[in-house]
């Protein structure tokens, strides 16, 4: 499985657009892309997931350029209740155990 | 989606004791995985449940300290046994979607151990 890197922490402001990167060198050519959003004392929610170019739904945009060892995960004008921990995933569909780096802890202001 | 509930939700236990933690899916799914979560840390995998057959660990987690049952189809139980205050933590059940590879987690179990 592959390893997954991203900043511990980021801080922004509400309406702004945040963009969390995570690196994965080591992702597999059958491996999928996953970002989970995690509040206090609830379980991980997903996101969104993408295996290349860009993926957009309700919530994010994902995308990933043609070498797939990295990805950004895109948050249009967040606002205070985005303030979560954002993980992101590399593993291959169907009963797939999730390992899960140490996340990026984000901040939103007022 | 898959909605799941965990029992108890929270709970606090002497040393030495155990705790069974159930878990409770609304629809039918093949495999259940155990997650562990100390304060402030990410998520660690604990084992995955298979319906009949016997739970695969992860490295640093036994069967004898974390037995888990797999009855059927939609419940799963993990007992954390002999517990230390090292196991304070909260542990999350997950489903997976297979259709859509999304992952369903529970509310967690929050456990203190004194």
């Amino acid at each position: 499985l592959a390893k997954t890197t991203q900043p511990i922490s980021m801080d922004s402001y509400e309406g702004q657009e945040v963009n969390i990167t995570c690196s994965h060198n080591n992702i597999a050519t059958n491996d999928y892309i996953t970002w989970y959003q995690q509040f206090p004392s609830q379980g991980p929610r997903f996101i969104i997931q993408g295996y290349k170019t860009k993926v957009t739904n309700e919530v994010a945009s994902l995308f990933i350029p043609a070498d797939r060892k990295s990805s950004t995960l895109s948050l249009p004008r967040v606002s205070l209740s985005d303030t979560a921990v954002y993980y992101c995933l590399v593993g291959s569909g169907g009963y797939n155990k999730l390992i899960f780096g140490a996340g990026t802890r984000l901040a939103v202001h007022p | 989606s898959a909605v799941i509930s965990q029992k108890p939700s929270r709970d606090i236990c002497q040393r030495g004791t155990s705790l069974t933690i159930q878990c409770q899916v609304d629809s039918q799914v093949t495999m259940m995985f155990w997650y562990r979560q100390q304060p402030g840390q990410s998520l660690t995998l604990i084992a995955t449940a298979n319906q009949g057959s016997e739970a695969t660990y992860e490295s640093g987690f036994v069967i004898d300290k974390f037995p888990i049952s797999r009855p059927n189809l939609t419940f799963s139980t993990l007992t954390v046994s002999n517990m230390s205050p090292e196991d304070s933590s909260i542990y999350l059940c997950s489903v997976e979607d297979t259709t859509s590879n999304e992952q369903f987690f529970g509310p967690g179990t929050r456990l203190t151990v004194l």
